[in-house]
């Protein structure tokens, strides 16, 4: 089983600065089959990067992905209010897939 | 516009049994992995359960093998998981998830959710 490991666990920054999130996965991933959601309370998941840097549809550039192997990045370059949730990693290239603890994105 | 309509979920004793569904619409059902993924109160995701658009491919985390069952009825659009001897660790809110491509298991669409409450 692939273990997600994502920091920091909590990032406090304010609306117009840049964000770096990062998963580790504790053995490299397949094809980058590495994808990014954003979950605010009370909602469900969205998916915001597939493919480690595809970015899924209605997502705005600001979102960015990159990474392979074993190490990815979401980097957000303008904080907008409503990007301030909870962001996981997902891993999809093999059976179990697994989701990264959480990087919670707080306004500081 | 892609629907994904979860229900089932309710207060249910351990030991015991409850089926969820989910009715889906707005995409071409039968050709596309749909999966379970599960929420505890206060904590992150976890992944359940995935079942190929034929049927014919299924798995399930560890957490859940023997107790949960997958199914689909591509006929009516619905997406089903059946579970037995229910623990208070499945206390959770299960989301219905489409997977992004049909062999490749990222979910593009959500439900919002069922909560299942195991307690006595």
């Amino acid at each position: 089983e692939i273990v997600l490991t994502q920091s920091p666990g909590t990032l406090s920054l304010s609306p117009g600065e840049g964000a770096t999130l990062s998963c580790r996965a504790s053995q490299s991933v397949s094809s980058g089959y590495l994808a990014w959601y954003q979950q605010k309370p009370g909602q469900a998941p969205r998916l915001l990067i597939y493919g480690a840097s595809s970015r899924a549809t209605g997502i705005p550039d600001r979102f960015s992905g990159s990474g392979s192997g074993t190490d990815f990045t979401l980097t957000i370059s303008r904080l907008e209010p409503e990007d301030f949730a909870v962001y996981y990693c997902q891993h999809y290239g093999s059976s179990p897939w697994t989701f990264g603890q959480g990087t919670k994105v707080e306004v500081k | 516009e892609v629907q994904l309509l979860e229900s089932g979920g309710t207060l249910v004793q351990p030991g015991g049994s409850l089926r969820l569904s989910c009715a889906a619409s707005g995409f071409t059902f039968s050709s596309y992995a749909m999966s379970w993924v599960r929420q505890a109160p206060g904590k992150g995701l976890e992944w359940v359960s995935t079942i190929s658009g034929s049927g014919v491919n299924i798995y399930y985390a560890d957490s859940v093998k023997g107790r949960f069952t997958i199914s689909r009825d591509n006929s009516k659009n619905t997406l089903s998981v059946q579970m037995h001897n229910l623990r208070a660790e499945d206390t959770a809110v299960y989301y219905c998830a489409k997977s992004g491509w049909p062999t490749l298991f990222y979910f593009d669409y959500w439900g919002q959710g069922t909560l299942v409450t195991v307690s006595s």
